[in-house]
């Protein structure tokens, strides 16, 4: 069964500063991983995914994620963090091989990212 | 192009009433789907449907029904409402498998069912 564990349920960064969250996953074939972004009252948007090709993938607002099939992780990563990156996180995963129809993204429980001034 | 576009946004029903939420999109997209939000759950998927007239249920399709007439309508609907479908209903589309876009879900604002 496909499964996506994101471990911290907040995140606090001061502004300026690296951050990133942590996103493992758990699939029988291979993954497509993403991760999705949602500001207060707002639906999902939206920021990077893992198809294919170079581990390192970049998105959008200077994200960054790096795909680590041998430690089934997928952690989105910022050098240097806004106030206004400050919102909900969500990594999901999708077995390539067990549903091509790409009919059931699987959603992690979401972590919330918090940025000081 | 207003994209995935939900209604209403706020509802609120007793147990036991049946209520419909609406989801369209203009963008032409095969796949339609609906996800419950919960506090520390996630967004677990209700319903899907890869084009019109084809529907298939998710994680947690208990109390709901879907049908798709159209390529651009996917409503969701709650026969009796219970107050454990108190929560915040996301619909999501994307393009068909194999064009351009097709793995990237785009989302509706959203609607939050509370269930007295």
């Amino acid at each position: 069964a496909q499964s996506v564990a994101q471990p911290e349920d907040q995140v606090n960064v001061a502004e300026g500063n690296p951050l990133t969250v942590k996103c493992t996953y758990s699939v029988s074939g291979n993954p497509y991983l993403f991760w999705y972004v949602q500001y207060p009252n707002r639906g999902l948007q939206f920021l990077l995914k893992y198809i294919t090709g170079d581990n390192l993938v970049k998105g959008s607002y200077g994200f960054e994620a790096e795909f680590n099939k041998s430690q089934t992780s997928f952690h989105l990563k910022k050098p240097s963090a806004l106030v206004s990156d400050s919102a909900l996180y969500f990594c999901a995963v999708r077995d390539r091989d067990l549903d091509q129809a790409g009919t059931a993204l699987i959603f992690g429980k979401g972590t919330t990212l918090s940025v000081s001034s | 192009n207003a994209g995935v576009t939900q209604t209403p946004k706020f509802q609120v029903l007793k147990t036991g009433q049946s209520m419909t939420l609406q989801c369209a999109q203009d963008m032409n997209h095969e796949y339609m789907s609906w996800y419950r939000q919960d506090p520390g759950m996630g967004l677990r998927l209700i319903h899907y449907s890869v084009g019109a007239g084809i529907t298939d249920q998710g994680e947690v399709p208990n109390g709901y029904n879907v049908s798709r007439s159209t390529t651009e309508d996917f409503p969701l609907r709650l026969l009796s409402a219970a107050p454990s479908q108190t929560s915040v209903y996301f619909c999501a589309s994307r393009p068909g498998q194999g064009l351009k876009g097709a793995n990237v879900l785009t989302f509706g604002a959203g609607s939050r069912l509370t269930v007295l």
